[in-house]
């Protein structure tokens, strides 16, 4: 069945750095539209970012651009979120997920990322 | 883009129906029929449980169905049974973003 494992989670200091990870299994991953989605703890959820199945199209939330980028290793069945920059905001939870049709059908257990000194 | 507008909260006893309202605007909700629903357990995965504003995928039980009219998306929940509690969000495709989200509403299942 379909499997996404997140990874790459931790504590940094506001204005630091982080990679999260996503390993795809279970499904043909270059078929997919990936996205990552977050929660802050105590709110709801946020889009966050997306890439089409190529990685040739990719979208970012307002409150993101400019300090994350999304790529993916369709290779390695992977997805990646890479974030600088890091405010107290960005503080949460951070889920991938699959795509479909403009709807997220498969998503991670989620990789809790703390911005805080 | 603003999140959608949901209930904070709505309870029901088991066996009864519930509705969630998602209210957007035309260019979210009202401009297309791209609208889902997810259930989460905290600290669980969120679960996919209403597609295309009607569409149940498969191993979602038939209790739980989804309409739009104008703006206003909306889930129902019939026949609310104990494992139903948990935080339901909406989501719409939009015209700028290209994703939102709802606030969000816990339903207690009193």
């Amino acid at each position: 069945q379909v499997q996404l494992l997140e990874s790459g989670g931790a504590l940094v200091k506001p204005g630091g750095s982080l990679r999260l990870s996503c390993a795809g299994s279970g499904f043909i991953f270059s078929d997919y539209y990936m996205n990552w989605i977050r929660q802050a703890p105590g709110k709801g959820l946020e889009w966050v970012s997306y890439i089409s199945n190529s990685g040739s199209t990719i979208f970012y939330a307002d409150s993101v651009k400019g300090r994350f980028t999304i790529s993916r290793d369709n290779a390695k069945n992977s997805l990646y979120l890479q974030m600088n920059s890091l405010r107290a905001e960005d503080t949460a939870v951070y889920y991938c997920a699959t795509e479909r049709l403009r709807y997220f059908d498969h998503w991670g257990q989620g990789t809790l990322v703390t911005v805080s000194s | 883009q603003s999140a959608l507008t949901q209930p904070a909260s709505v309870s029901g006893s088991p066996g009864q129906s519930i509705t969630i309202s998602c209210t957007g605007t035309s260019s979210d909700v009202g401009g297309y029929n791209y609208v889902s629903w997810y259930q989460h357990h905290p600290g669980k995965a969120p679960k996919l449980m209403i597609y295309a504003v009607g569409n149940r995928p498969s191993g979602v039980p038939d209790r739980f169905s989804g309409s739009k009219s104008g703006n206003t998306a909306s889930l129902t929940i019939s026949g609310l049974q104990a494992e139903d509690e948990a935080d339901y969000y909406c989501s719409s495709y939009t015209s700028s973003s290209p994703y939102v989200f709802g606030t969000g509403t816990k339903v207690t299942v009193l």
